[in-house]
């Protein structure tokens, strides 16, 4: 079955280092996004990619973050400055053209900032 | 603000058990609630996409239901086994942009 990837699997990095996070969504999929989940918090949305541009972000994706979909293939996450708020597992996902469609998520990449 | 609950937190059960959690989020601008199994060190996966009131969804041992006008959703797992140990996710999703909002989840755990 075809599957997201994320990569790294672990990031550890020291505060105000920039990281970017890897993945490779479905490759007939359309629709992008991140997603986050803090220790002990809710899962939260970050942000969506469609045709070549952010559809939607929330409050937390500020001027920090960036995406970018190089290729065709790979969807990155920027974290230009990281803060030691930023630590948290990293979550890429993707979905079909479908409105109700399911979203496929990668394993997660968890980012640490010392 | 939307949110969304999950009850209850963590649930301890016998292999064998029949179990239910609850899923309660806002009743207004509904486009469809998303249940997602989540193993320890795997991706979250897919369980169900609800999207009429009344929709009742089943796969195996594992089915949930939906209620739109009053805001909740219940997974029910029968004959719990120790593999379904997990923790479950609920995600609203609003009918304004494609976002899910997730609960925080219920963590089971069946014991042989």
């Amino acid at each position: 079955e075809p599957e997201v990837t994320q990569t790294p699997s672990h990031q550890v990095t020291q505060m105000g280092q920039e990281v970017i996070l890897r993945c490779v969504p479905i490759s007939n999929h359309l629709y992008f996004y991140w997603y986050r989940q803090i220790l002990g918090q809710k899962v939260e949305f970050l942000v969506s990619f469609y045709n070549n541009e952010i559809s939607e972000k929330s409050e937390i994706f500020d001027d920090q973050f960036s995406v970018e979909r190089p290729d065709g293939s790979n969807f990155t996450l920027k974290i230009r400055s990281t803060k030691l708020e930023d630590s948290a597992m990293y979550f890429c996902a993707s979905r079909g053209r479908g409105g109700g469609e399911k979203l496929f998520f990668g394993s997660g990449t968890q980012l640490s900032v010392l | 603000i939307l949110n969304v609950e999950q009850s209850p937190q963590s649930l301890h059960v016998q292999e064998g058990d029949s179990t239910n959690f609850t899923c309660s989020f806002p009743s207004s601008n509904f486009y469809a609630l998303h249940w997602y199994r989540w193993e320890t060190a795997k991706s979250p996966e897919a369980l169900f996409v609800m999207t009429l009131n009344g929709d009742e969804k089943k796969k195996g041992r594992i089915s949930a239901t939906l209620n739109t006008k009053e805001g909740y959703s219940y997974l029910y797992i029968k004959g719990s086994q120790p593999e379904d140990s997990a923790t479950y996710l609920c995600a609203f999703r609003g009918n304004q942009g494609g976002k899910l909002i997730f609960g925080q989840g219920t963590e089971l755990s069946v014991k042989p």
